[in-house]
């Protein structure tokens, strides 16, 4: 059974910082691409990164609302998706789910087939 | 950027069929991908490629696209059919991951 779980999220003052993880298990994780997902209190879904299947030299994208302040990652050895969370600021408030990405091997996000339960993060002084 | 348009709410009747659409600018030239999720949930991918249905998504769940408009279709609706449904492609300068601002579908 496939699955994603979330953790690290939690209250953090505005210019601050953060890591969330996504522990993967049901699966090859080294041939999935990876996605973090977000949903701001009330709101819709915002994409916000990918990246591909390697632990280095992988493809990855961001959105441009987190573009410069986020960074994704990745270690195949641990089944771990990361997402170092910088600069962080009231508007970044949401639950942040992991979903993996349906084409093994690709370099661009498809859809995504697994989520996790999310971890909520709350940016607030 | 892309915008995909989806009412905010749709109501349906138990047993009777819903249809939940997702606008876009030629969005039939492109893939449509939909999501259930209940309250507290995470999202459950429940139509993918316009008109594929993952396993163990009910039949009852289907898709199309053509033009300007996705339509996600839900046969003899249930009341386990609650949820907000959101559609998603990819954006056509970007080719990044689009969403719509998802639609709360309410079984009277």
């Amino acid at each position: 059974e496939v699955q994603l779980v979330e953790s690290g999220g939690g209250l953090v003052q505005p210019g601050g910082s953060l890591r969330l993880s996504c522990a993967a298990s049901g699966f090859t994780f080294s041939t999935y691409p990876m996605n973090w997902v977000r949903q701001a209190p009330g709101k819709g879904l915002e994409w916000i990164s990918y990246i591909s299947t390697a632990s280095t030299g992988s493809t990855i994208y961001y959105a441009d609302s987190v573009k410069g302040r986020f960074t994704i990652s990745r270690d195949n050895a641990k089944n771990s998706l990361y997402l170092q969370m910088d600069s962080l600021r009231a508007e970044d408030t949401a639950v942040y789910y992991c979903a993996r990405d349906y084409y093994t091997g690709g370099y661009s996000p498809s859809v995504f087939d697994y989520w996790g339960q999310g971890t909520l993060v709350t940016v607030s002084s | 950027s892309y915008v995909l348009t989806q009412p905010p709410s749709v109501s349906v009747a138990p047993g009777k069929t819903a249809r939940i659409t997702c606008g876009g600018n030629n969005i039939g030239s492109k893939s449509v991908h939909w999501y259930q999720q209940k309250p507290g949930q995470a999202p459950v991918l429940v139509i993918y490629y316009d008109k594929d249905r993952p396993s163990g998504i009910p039949e009852r769940f289907s898709g199309s696209n053509s033009g300007n408009t996705a339509t996600l279709t839900i046969s003899r609706v249930e009341a386990g059919d609650e949820a907000d449904y959101f559609c998603h492609v990819l954006g056509t300068s970007s080719g990044l991951p689009v969403f719509g601002g998802g639609t709360e579908l309410s079984v009277l």
